[in-house]
């Protein structure tokens, strides 16, 4: 089955820098590729996500590139925010939805 | 429209004890996926159900298990519960499959096992 790795488990950036979050995966015919925002005591949502044919994705802040020779995507956070603070998902598909372990970011004012 | 509801919020049993979990997905979703999630371990896949039939499952025990009804409702039932099944259980509804497509969470159950 499936298998996502994401790194880091943990970020810390200053409000305004980039952040980056990386995950790779296993399953070379995993199509679909989305991330999910998690807010402390909320749900998880989705921002953004991408498909196989497409190898990078923006939506104002936020971007994804795909890599599927070497099988890992990233998300790009621009300009950081302090709203920007959660937990971050990635997921890769097989016959279900596969998620990386989260990464916890923070932003410094 | 209404966003994905589940109950209860909070649980709290002890060892040995059955719990049954309610998500009522979005109007006209047919696809709800069940998700465990612990701390540093992520979402982890327990089963999905479409148009009543699960059309997939987990590595899970067969203590855990569920079904949707016609409405799309589903529930999840965990038997004889474990200190180690305290958790927080999410479900997620999709128009289609779940495992191509947008999820909608819900906001989850909490289960705490004494």
């Amino acid at each position: 089955g499936e298998n996502v790795e994401q790194h880091p488990s943990t970020l810390s950036v200053q409000e305004g820098d980039s952040a980056v979050i990386k995950c790779t995966y296993s399953d070379s015919a995993s199509n679909y590729f989305p991330w999910y925002k998690q807010e402390l005591g909320k749900r998880p949502q989705l921002i953004i996500d991408i498909r196989s044919n497409v190898g990078e994705k923006k939506d104002q802040r936020i971007a994804v590139t795909l890599n599927k020779t070497a099988k890992h995507f990233s998300l790009h956070i621009t300009e950081t925010q302090p709203e920007d603070s959660a937990v971050y998902f990635c997921a890769a598909n097989d016959y279900k939805l596969s998620f990386g372990a989260g990464t916890t970011v923070t932003v410094r004012a | 429209k209404a966003g994905v509801t589940q109950t209860p919020r909070y649980l709290i049993k002890t060892r040995g004890q059955q719990v049954t979990l309610s998500c009522s997905p979005i109007s006209g979703h047919r696809s709800v996926s069940w998700y465990q999630q612990t701390p540093g371990q992520g979402l982890q896949f327990l089963f999905e159900y479409f148009s009543e039939t699960q059309r997939n499952k987990g590595n899970f025990p067969g203590r855990f298990s569920g079904r949707q009804f016609s409405n799309s409702r589903s529930e999840m039932n965990v038997s004889t519960l474990e200190l180690g099944d305290s958790a927080l259980y999410l479900c997620a509804s999709s128009r289609g499959t779940g495992n191509n497509e947008k999820l909608f969470f819900g906001s989850g159950t909490q289960l705490s096992v004494l």
